[in-house]
This record gives C-alpha cells, structure tokens and sequence, in this order.
C-alpha cells in the first residue's frame, strides 16, 4: 500500500524558513517523481513544485520561486520542501503527492494527508 | 501559465441523477487532463487522466472526455458518496494549474 506522510508543518512568522517533509513507504521511490500541492483554506489547489524521480529534474510555481526548494533523498525514501521568507499567503494545507511518472510530475496518483503552515505574526 | 475554468461552480443533483461538469483550458492541453475528487477534511483522490481514463479502482460510472480546451466529467447514478468538490488540472505545461473545482451537492 502506497502512503505518504507529511511532517514538518505549523506557525511560523512572516518572514521565517520551514522545511516539510514526506516520508515514503510501499513503492519504490525513486521510480517517480513527486510534488508538492497546497490549498489555502477554503479555497483550491495549487501546483508548488515538482521533482524528477532522480531528483535531476525540478520545477516551481512562479509564486514560490527564489524561496522554496523542492529535493529529495532517495536513500530515505524522504521528500522535502524548504520554505524561506515565507508569506501569509503561504498558509496552506500542503500535501505531498506522488507522480504516474518516472521523469516528471504530470498527475498524481496518490496524495499524503497534508501538514499545515500557518504563516501570521 | 494556463487557466483552467471550471463550470459551474455549484452543481445541485438528486441522489440517482447524472452530473456534468465541464473544465476550458485557455490553451490546447491535447488530453492532458486529470480530474480529481475531494470531500471535506480529505486529500484529492484521482478520477481521470488523460481525459479519458479511469483510475485504478474508480467506478465506471465516471466518464471523462474532450481534447484541446473543452472537457467533460460526467458521473451517472450519483451516488451518496460522490458529493464532494471535483478539481481539473493541466498537466500539457509548467507551472501545472487547477480549475477552482466545482462542488457537486445533494438537492
């Protein structure tokens, strides 16, 4: 069974740095890529980054770039997103979500839970 | 960036009637089109992919269709558990963008 677990989410002041986390479990990791979709409260989702399954390949939503870094470390089955000066409109549900594909993050098969950031002074 | 329009917003259904939900793409996507299910407090959960096929395990009472800008989700018989918010999104170009979702409730 695929899950994926997020971690790594809460309240953090304008400004601040987080760093989310999803660990993997029930398929081989690196055969697929991986991002990261957020929804603000109430409202839709929205692509933040994406993760070629080698990691060579990534991608980022114009609204994040120069402040988030998407990675992962294969050898831990682990994804990561790094989130620097971040904003109120950042406070989102962000979930991780995993790719029907190898190479690049086209749709997404299977999603985590989703780990909370709240950004507000 | 391509925008994803999705109509209507609020779709009212009896339980055993059809439903039809539609999804432009500002640009040609081909059939790169993905649509997805959310009910409230959970994660979305994969209907359709390249417009027309179902995922693993999703009843054959969802169909999707189209190509280009114009798409089609519809779901026949509904179900008590199908009312919840339906999202599409493009997955022709970066950045990968959503429709608003359209919210599917009982009437």
């Amino acid at each position: 069974e695929v899950q994926l677990l997020e971690s790594g989410g809460g309240l953090v002041q304008p400004g601040g740095s987080l760093r989310l986390s999803c660990a993997a479990s029930g398929f081989t990791f690196n055969d697929y890529a991986m991002a990261w979709v957020r929804q603000a409260p109430g409202k839709g989702l929205e692509w933040v980054s994406g993760i070629g399954g080698s990691g060579g390949s990534k991608f980022n939503a114009d609204s994040v770039k120069g402040r988030f870094t998407i990675s992962r470390d294969n050898s831990k089955n682990t994804l990561y997103l790094q989130m620097n000066s971040l904003r109120a409109e950042d406070t989102a549900i962000y979930y991780c979500a995993r790719a029907n594909s190898p190479w690049y993050d086209f749709f997404f098969d299977n999603w985590g839970q989703g780990t909370l950031v709240t950004v507000s002074s | 960036e391509i925008v994803m329009t999705q109509s209507p917003a609020t779709l009212s259904v009896s339980p055993g009637g059809g439903a039809t939900l539609s999804c432009r793409a500002s640009h040609s996507i081909r059939s790169n089109l993905a649509w997805y299910q959310q009910k409230p407090g959970q994660a979305p959960r994969l209907l359709i992919y390249d417009a027309s096929t179902r995922a693993t395990g999703i009843p054959v009472r969802f169909s999707g269709s189209g190509s280009g800008t114009e798409f089609t989700l519809i779901i026949s018989s509904l179900q008590s558990e199908d009312f919840a918010v339906y999202f599409c999104q493009q997955y022709n170009n970066w950045p990968r963008t959503f429709g608003q979702g359209t919210k599917l409730e009982i009437k």
